[in-house]
């Protein structure tokens, strides 16, 4: 099955600083890279995907990138409110549709 | 914006027991899922279930594990004999494909199920 890895498990940055999370996949037939953003006991809330048909995509302070050649795709925050801190998955889909989650980063914006 | 439903939000059960957890996914929504996450762990996939059958099911989806689709709106997981080791988050998600046209459409999770197997 489609393995990913997600790094770093957790990250602290200070308010306005920008934060990085990176997700590795195994799978070159993943065509589907969507991030979840999951605050304390709720549900996984879409914030951005992107198709392995787009190199980038944003969306204000979100934005993710793909590189297909090398397996991997970022998420990147900039200008980090205390409202972003929360634990952020990435997750990998195929043509069967179903999701692979990494597992987790818990991002805290240090006021 | 429409909305899937999952109830109950926490159910507890004695080990053994039987549970099932209910959905209501978006109406439109052609496929449907069950996710686990186990606290502090990451979500992991349980089954897929497409045209009134499972599409796709993962290694934890055994045949303690089944789902529905009684009527035309609710989509149910039963949990037989349950564990200790079913403790955890359970969330039903939909989504509407085109898989002719190649395009997909985001997922929508329902608010989850805690399952708590004591």
């Amino acid at each position: 099955g489609e393995n990913v890895e997600q790094h770093p498990s957790t990250l602290s940055v200070q308010e306005g600083d920008s934060a990085v999370i990176k997700c590795t996949y195994s799978d070159s037939a993943s065509n589907y890279f969507p991030w979840y953003k999951q605050e304390l006991g709720k549900r996984p809330q879409l914030i951005i995907d992107i198709r392995s048909n787009v190199g980038e995509k944003k969306d204000q302070r979100i934005a993710v990138t793909l590189n297909k050649t090398a397996k991997h795709f970022s998420l990147h925050i900039t200008e980090t409110q205390p409202e972003d801190s929360a634990v952020y998955f990435c997750a990998v889909s195929s043509n069967d549709y179903k999701l692979s989650f990494g597992a987790g980063t818990t991002v805290t914006v240090r006021a | 914006e429409p909305e899937v439903t999952q109830t109950p939000s926490h159910q507890v059960t004695q080990m053994g027991q039987e549970v099932i957890l209910r959905c209501v996914p978006i109406s439109n929504h052609l496929y449907f899922y069950w996710y686990r996450q186990i606290l502090g762990q990451k979500v992991e996939f349980l089954v897929s279930f497409y045209n009134n059958e499972i599409s796709e099911k993962s290694e934890i989806f055994d045949d303690q594990f089944s789902v529905e689709r009684p009527d035309g709106s609710n989509f149910t997981l039963k949990i037989r004999s349950t564990k200790l080791e079913d403790s955890a988050m359970y969330f039903c998600a939909s989504n509407l494909e085109d898989r002719m046209a190649g395009e997909g459409y985001g997922y929508t999770f329902g608010s989850g199920t805690r399952l708590t197997v004591v």
